[in-house]
């Protein structure tokens, strides 16, 4: 059983750019829930889709969207990068309905210079 | 607003040993939920432990366990017979019972000495 996958693993870009980063949810989940962590921090919600639809999104500017795909897969879009967006991007998946744990990939290391 | 404080950087500890790290949180909720999660190097974020708030009995897991201090808004874990591969980034989390947004703390940094 598969779990969270994301990739790329790494990548860099340059400021003004613009970058896709993909996550494959664990087997049997519909719900992909997207953080950023910048160094020496705890992860902070970007947000969540569900039935390709954002469900709740935190404080993070318009420059940051999102789609879901009908496989439930998503992908988190930054646009205008800046320094700032430098930071390690989590996708974490779980069930709609109820209480469940949300299950993290490994993340991507986005290096912007 | 929910936040969640780690008042810890960095925990030491000697193998086999016991080492408590520290959670705060604020909210005004009456429903919501707790964790700890361990983040190794290899940055995959595991899950730990988790507390209901409405439930009284500390969770246990193995050799991890929580005193959920529900007036003083406190949630700390106790890591008995530390091993090596304990050592991590451990953060606290908080949820609401409405939404499935986790809000972090910064973490503590655990060592675990040989």
């Amino acid at each position: 059983d598969a779990g969270v996958t994301q990739s790329p693993t790494h990548l860099i870009k340059t400021r003004g750019q613009q970058v896709t980063l993909r996550c494959s949810p664990k087997s049997g989940h519909d719900t992909v829930s997207w953080y950023q962590q910048a160094l020496g921090q705890g992860p902070q919600f970007i947000f969540q889709y569900y039935e390709e639809e954002e469900r709740q999104r935190g404080n993070f500017p318009d420059r940051f969207s999102g789609h879901q795909f009908p496989n439930y897969s998503s992908e988190l879009n930054v646009n205008a990068l800046w320094l700032g967006d430098s930071a390690l991007y989590l996708c974490a998946s779980s069930l709609s309905s109820g209480y469940y744990e949300q299950y993290f990939g490994p993340g991507t290391r986005l290096t912007v210079t | 607003a929910q936040t969640v404080t780690q008042s810890q950087p960095e925990m030491s500890v000697q193998e086999a040993e016991t080492v408590t790290l520290s959670c705060t949180y604020d909210t005004s909720e009456s429903d919501y939920y707790l964790f700890w999660y361990k983040q190794p190097p290899s940055r995959q974020m595991i899950l730990v432990i988790r507390q209901e708030a409405y439930k009284q009995q500390n969770a246990t897991e193995n050799r991890f366990s929580v005193n959920f201090q529900k007036a003083a808004k406190s949630f700390s874990l106790k890591i008995s017979d530390s091993q090596l591969g304990d050592a991590a980034m451990y953060f606290c989390a908080y949820r609401t019972g409405g939404s499935e947004k986790l809000v972090f703390g910064k973490g503590t940094k655990l060592t675990v000495n040989p």
